[in-house]
């Protein structure tokens, strides 16, 4: 089956700065990585997706890179403030089966003011 | 678009009880739904797929007689927790998957925290 492994399990960087979180899979069947935030008590929320025809992805703040021959997918977020502070996971997904997506350990992001 | 309630959102009951937990999708049709357990400071544990019309698919440790999934409709699963005991105190979170839609984002619920006393 599939293997996520997300680093770093924390991180903590001054607003302002740029913070950029790594995940590694093993199954190459996978095409699809959604990564999701998760504040203190409430539900994982997709902020950014990217699929394995692409390589890169932005939104705003948010980025998303992909290589797919290393198998890797990274979270870029620029000019990080402290509402970023939260959980984030990622996902990947194989085409195949009943794509359950498998998820990451997480990451705790703290941004001080 | 794509909300997904669950409910109770917080549940404190004693040992023995028996809890459930409903997740429905409000604005979309569900064929697949997931049901995660979170301990503090970790990540979503896959206890279970729940498909529509079928038995759910357990993950390898979690009993099936304990947490009982019925997913009887497009927009409604329910997750039982039966003679629920301390260890069982968690964090429950169901997601949802639109029909046709497989490789495309879960909607999560809002999560039920479960304190057994």
């Amino acid at each position: 089956g599939e293997n996520v492994e997300q680093h770093p399990s924390t991180l903590s960087v001054q607003e302002g700065d740029s913070a950029v979180i790594k995940c590694t899979y093993s199954d190459s069947a996978s095409n699809y990585f959604p990564w999701y935030k998760q504040e203190l008590g409430k539900r994982p929320q997709l902020i950014i997706d990217i699929r394995s025809n692409v390589g890169e992805k932005k939104d705003q703040r948010i980025a998303v890179t992909l290589n797919k021959t290393a198998k890797h997918f990274s979270l870029h977020i620029t000019e990080t403030q402290p509402e970023d502070s939260a959980v984030y996971f990622c996902a990947a997904t194989a085409s195949g089966g009943s794509y359950i997506p498998t998820f990451g350990r997480g990451t705790s992001l703290i941004v001080h003011p | 678009g794509a909300v997904v309630s669950q409910h109770p959102s917080w549940v404190i009951c004693k040992s023995g009880t028996s809890v459930k937990i409903e997740c429905r999708s409000l604005d979309f049709q569900a064929t697949t739904m997931f049901w995660y357990r979170q301990f503090p400071k970790q990540s979503l544990m896959l206890m279970a797929t729940s498909n529509e019309g079928s038995k759910a698919t357990y993950e390898q440790g979690v009993e099936k007689d304990k947490f009982l999934i019925n997913h009887a409709s497009l927009t409604l699963s329910t997750l039982t927790v039966t003679s629920a005991h301390p260890e069982d105190s968690s964090f429950y979170i169901c997601s949802a998957r639109e029909v046709g839609r497989s490789n495309q984002p879960q909607h999560f619920g809002d999560g039920t925290r479960l304190s057994i006393l």
